[in-house]
C-alpha cells in the first residue's frame, strides 16, 4: 500500500493557467508538507500543516494556496502559473510530538512543466 | 537560518567500493535525517539520526551533534546505490521545518 500518494505524477500546462496537485497519506500522521525541488535538485519547504492548521508558510507567493480538508489530505492549488513554477513538487508527512521521531515520508513527486 | 553543507558534491565509484558522505550544519539541531533520491526521483528516508550511530545493512550513519556534522557510510557499493543523497536538519524540535543540504550525487559504475 502506498504511504504517501500524489496526483498527478506529471502536469504540463500553459502560463497563466490554474492547476491543483493532490496529496493523501495513509500513515495516520498529523503533519503534512509541501516541498519544491528546482532544476538543480535543491529541496525547499513551502508549507506545513498540522491537524489541518497551517504551521509554516515559507514566503511562498500567494498564488500558491494549500488546502487541508482533513489531516490525511493536503492539496496545493496554484493560480496564474509562471515559467518559474516549473519544478518537482513533493508532498510529505510525519508524526510530530514529544518523544517521537519526526521522520518525514515523501510522496513520489509531481513534475510540473509550465510552457 | 541554519546552513547545511554536504560534501563532496559528486562522487563516482566502482561497484564494491566504500564511500563516506559528509553533512556539516551551522547550528545545534534536534532532528537530522538522511535521504536517498533514486534515479527515478523517489525520496527514501534512510536514517533519523540527530545524534549517535545507526546501522542498516550496508549503510550506517553517525552524527556528532556537538561538532555539528554527520557522516553517511556506504559499504560494498552497488549500482542501485546511485542517486542523490540529502542531509536535512531541523533546529527546533517539532518546528516541522526540515532544511536540506544541496546533496551529494553518487554514481556507482559496474
Amino acid at each position: 500500500d502506498t504511504a504517501v500518494s500524489q496526483t498527478p505524477k506529471y502536469l504540463v500546462t500553459q502560463m497563466g493557467n490554474d492547476k491543483s496537485i493532490k496529496c493523501e497519506q495513509n500513515l495516520g500522521h498529523d503533519t503534512m508538507y509541501w516541498y519544491k525541488q528546482d532544476s538543480k535538485k535543491f529541496l525547499k519547504i513551502m508549507f506545513s500543516y498540522n491537524n489541518k492548521e497551517l504551521i509554516i508558510n515559507e514566503t511562498v507567493p500567494n498564488r500558491f494556496s494549500p488546502k487541508s480538508p482533513d489531516k490525511a489530505h493536503l492539496n496545493l492549488h496554484i493560480n496564474s502559473l509562471e515559467l518559474g513554477d516549473s519544478a518537482v513538487y513533493f508532498c510529505a508527512s510525519s508524526q510530530v510530538g514529544a518523544g517521537r521521531q519526526d521522520t518525514q515520508y515523501f510522496g513520489p513527486g509531481t513534475r510540473l512543466t509550465v510552457l | 537560518g541554519i546552513q547545511v553543507e554536504q560534501s563532496p558534491p559528486d562522487l563516482i565509484l566502482q561497484e564494491g567500493a566504500n564511500s563516506t558522505l559528509r553533512c556539516n550544519f551551522s547550528d545545534s539541531v534536534n532532528n537530522l535525517q538522511w535521504f536517498h533520491q533514486n534515479p527515478w526521483g523517489q525520496l527514501i528516508n534512510l536514517f533519523y539520526i540527530p545524534s549517535g550511530t545507526k546501522q542498516n545493512g550496508r549503510l550506517s550513519a553517525t552524527t556528532v551533534a556537538t561538532e555539528r556534522y554527520s557522516l553517511l557510510y556506504i559499504s560494498s557499493s552497488q549500482t542501485t546505490d546511485s542517486g542523490v543523497y540529502f542531509c536535512a536538519v531541523e533546529r527546533d524540535q517539532g518546528a516541522q521545518k526540515l532544511v536540506f543540504g544541496q546533496g551529494t550525487r553518487l554514481t556507482i559504475n559496474p
